[in-house]
C-alpha cells in the first residue's frame, strides 16, 4: 500500500524557518517524480515545487521561488522541503504528492505550516 | 499561466439530481486536465484524468468530457458522499495550476 507521510509543520514566526519532510513506502520512491502542493486555510489547492527521480531537475512556483528548496533522499524514501524566509501567506497545509507524469495519484495527509508572531 | 476557472462556485442540489460542473482554461490545455474530489480535513482525491478517464475504484456515476478549453464533470445521481469540493488540476504547462473549486452541497 503507497503511503506518504508528512511531517515537521508547525508555527514559525515571520522570516522563520522550516523543514518539512515525507516519507514514502509500498512503492520504488526513486522511481517517481514527486510534489508539493498547499492549501491555505479555507482556500484552494496551489502546486509548490516538483522534483524529478534523482532529485537533479526541480520547479517551482513564482511565489516560492528563491525561498523554498524540494530535495529528495532515495536511499531513505523520503521527500523534504526546506523553507526559509516564511511569510504569512505561506500558512498552509502542506501535502507531498505522489506524480504519474498526467496526475496525482496519491497523497499525504498533510502538515500545517503556521507563520504568525 | 494558465488560469482555470471553474463554474458555480457553489452548487445546491439533493441527493439522487445530476450535477454538472464546469471548468474554463485560459488557453488550451489540449485534454491534460484532472479532477479532484475534497471532503473537509482530508487530502484531494483523483476523481478522472486526460479529461476523461475515471481513475481505479471512482465509480461509473462520475464521468469528465471537454479538451481544449473547456470541461465538464458530471455526477449522474448524487449520493451522500459525493457533498464536497471538486477542483480541476492542468497538468498541460507550468506552473501547474489548479481551479478554484465547486463546492457542491446539500439543498
Amino acid at each position: 500500500e503507497v503511503q506518504l507521510v508528512e511531517s515537521g509543520g508547525g508555527l514559525v514566526q515571520p522570516g522563520g524557518s522550516l523543514r518539512l519532510s515525507c516519507a514514502a513506502s509500498g512503492f520504488t520512491f526513486s522511481g517517481y517524480w514527486m510534489y508539493w502542493v498547499r492549501q491555505a486555510p479555507g482556500k484552494g489547492l496551489m502546486w509548490v515545487s516538483a522534483i524529478n527521480t534523482d532529485g537533479s531537475d526541480t520547479n517551482y512556483a513564482d511565489s516560492v521561488k528563491g525561498r523554498l528548496t524540494i530535495t529528495r533522499d532515495n536511499a531513505k524514501n523520503t521527500l523534504y522541503l526546506q523553507m526559509n524566509s516564511l511569510r504569512a501567506e505561506d500558512t498552509a497545509v502542506y501535502y507531498c504528492a505522489r506524480d504519474t507524469g498526467r496526475y496525482f495519484q496519491h497523497w499525504g495527509q498533510g502538515t500545517l505550516v503556521i507563520v504568525s508572531s | 499561466e494558465i488560469v482555470l476557472t471553474q463554474s458555480p462556485v457553489t452548487l445546491s442540489l439533493s441527493p439522487g439530481e445530476r450535477a454538472t460542473l464546469s471548468c474554463r482554461a485560459s488557453q488550451s490545455v489540449g485534454s491534460y486536465l484532472v479532477w479532484y474530489q475534497q471532503k473537509p480535513g482530508q487530502a484531494p482525491r483523483l476523481l478522472i484524468y486526460d479529461a476523461s478517464n475515471r481513475a481505479t475504484g471512482i465509480p461509473a456515476r462520475f464521468s469528465g468530457s471537454g479538451s481544449g478549453t473547456d470541461f465538464t464533470l458530471t455526477i449522474s445521481s448524487l449520493e451522500p458522499e459525493d457533498f464536497a469540493v471538486y477542483y480541476c488540476h492542468q497538468r498541460s504547462d507550468w506552473p501547474l495550476t489548479f481551479g478554484g473549486g465547486t463546492k457542491v452541497e446539500i439543498k
